[in-house]
């Protein structure tokens, strides 16, 4: 079974609007990672968030992490057509081993 | 670009048969993670290798093997391909002495069983 599940499944917005994906999990966390994948090909590591921070930024993406809730969220700001894309969160329970959601596909329309 | 490298790009197999995909890691890494990834769906984690040995497994079946190599490169193999093993095959590199365990993945191998 997943640990990690995305929410909502698929998100469609226009260029220029924040695009927010959620991510709940089950167990305890070491850190937990987005990722994104554009049509089946490898995954791109976006951002990194350790399980004693609430908040990181990179860019465009702003992550938090709410431990007590088991949740994370991903907010892409100012979004453009190339941010097309699914995105993934993957939790790390140790030992560099991740589990993986079922995605959010993130559609921005021009 | 992430370093890590995958080959070959594509596969078309046949049910019963044997597959060997590659992974090439990303230099100064020590771990290889193999996932499966089927249609729509998340990577799920098959196993990982480190300093040459499984170091976890999830819940595949032993037709599922690999090795790591003195260099960390890795190898995938199926045995009795069956049609439900059709998916993109990651491999992930990372260094366990870093701390963090971020994972670079490289393209995938896509794989399709008739």
């Amino acid at each position: 079974s997943q640990q990690g599940e995305e929410d909502p499944q698929a998100l469609s917005i226009q260029e220029g609007e924040n695009a927010t994906m959620n991510c709940s999990y089950k167990t305890s966390i070491n850190n937990l990672q987005w990722y994104r994948q554009n049509s089946g090909r490898g995954l791109v590591h976006l951002i990194l968030i350790r399980s004693n921070e609430r908040e990181k930024h990179s860019g465009r993406l702003r992550v938090t992490l709410d431990t007590s809730k088991k949740s994370s969220s991903l907010l892409i700001t100012a979004s453009r057509a190339a941010d097309t894309a699914s995105y993934f969160c993957a939790t790390d329970s140790g030992a560099g081993k991740s589990t993986f959601g079922d995605g959010t596909t993130l559609t921005v329309k021009p | 670009e992430t370093g890590v490298t995958q080959s070959p790009t594509h596969l078309i197999k046949t049910r019963g048969q044997q597959v060997t995909l590659r992974c090439s890691s990303q230099s100064g890494h020590n771990t290889v993670s193999w996932y499966q990834q089927a249609l729509g769906q998340g990577p799920q984690f098959i196993f990982q290798y480190y300093r040459e040995e499984e170091n976890g497994r999830g819940n595949f079946p032993p037709r599922f093997s690999g090795l790591q190599f003195p260099n960390y490169s890795s190898e995938l193999n199926v045995n009795a391909l069956e049609l439900d093993d059709s998916a993109l095959y990651l491999c992930a590199s990372s260094s366990l002495a870093g701390g963090n365990n971020e994972q670079f993945f490289g393209p995938g191998t896509r794989l399709t069983v008739l």
